[in-house]
């Protein structure tokens, strides 16, 4: 089956640094690309969709300065997280549509997602 | 805006016992509907999921979800659980023709041995 991966699926750092997590699907090409944040014990919140080329969709609340996502090819999107405070440590998960996929079988596939830890 | 509503947030179980976790969504028009499974330590993975057709959709490892549009439920139910069925379960739906996901805020099961 389709594999998205994520890198680094762990990440400590002080505050005020900026950290970049990737994305990216393995065995397809994705033209669409999400990011979700996961609170413990909560659901996934959509914070962007990232399309190939052109940029990101942002959610209502999310900021789009300190959340930047570029999907600059058909297999990676990267999600950096600028300036970051210990308030944006949370659980970082993308997923990613297959651009050959029919629609009637249209599924995204997560990747394992990435913990940020702001000290 | 369409919400999904999963109103089991921990479920406990023994083996061998049935399983039946609600989800309930608001939206009048055309939806897809999904159930993820996210097992302790890894990532979400797609239990089952209904576009169309039969309403009563079998997914993996003995799961199956029944959809009543009356009632705007997607539920998901399996009828004899393992221990290794120990997850975390979301409940998501796309509609009105988006393929963006509307997710439920999951429902926790432990299934004792």
């Amino acid at each position: 089956g389709a594999v998205v991966s994520q890198h680094p699926s762990r990440v400590i750092c002080k505050s005020g640094t900026s950290v970049k997590i990737e994305c990216r699907s393995l065995d397809f090409q994705a033209t669409t690309m999400f990011w979700y944040r996961q609170f413990p014990k909560q659901s996934l919140m959509l914070m962007a969709t990232s399309n190939e080329g052109s940029k990101a969709t942002y959610e209502q609340g999310v900021e789009k300065d300190k959340f930047l996502i570029n999907h600059a090819s058909l297999t990676l999107s990267t999600l950096t997280v600028t300036s970051a405070h210990p308030e944006d440590s949370s659980f970082y998960i993308c997923s990613a549509r297959d651009r050959g996929a029919p629609v009637s079988t249209d599924t995204q596939y997560f990747g394992p997602g990435t913990r940020l830890t702001v000290l | 805006a369409q919400s999904v509503s999963q109103h089991n947030h921990h479920v406990i179980l023994s083996e061998a016992a049935s399983l039946e976790l609600g989800c309930n969504y608001s939206y009048g028009g055309t939806v897809n509907l999904f159930w993820y499974v996210q097992y302790p330590g890894q990532h979400l993975q797609l239990l089952l999921k209904y576009f169309s057709g039969d309403p009563l959709v079998k997914g993996i490892k003995g799961f199956e979800a029944e959809f009543i549009k009356s009632k705007f439920s997607f539920n998901l139910r399996k009828p004899s659980v393992q221990w290794s069925d120990t997850a975390e379960y979301f409940c998501a739906v796309n509609a009105g023709g988006s393929y963006i996901p509307t997710f439920g805020r999951g429902t926790s099961l432990i299934v004792h041995p």
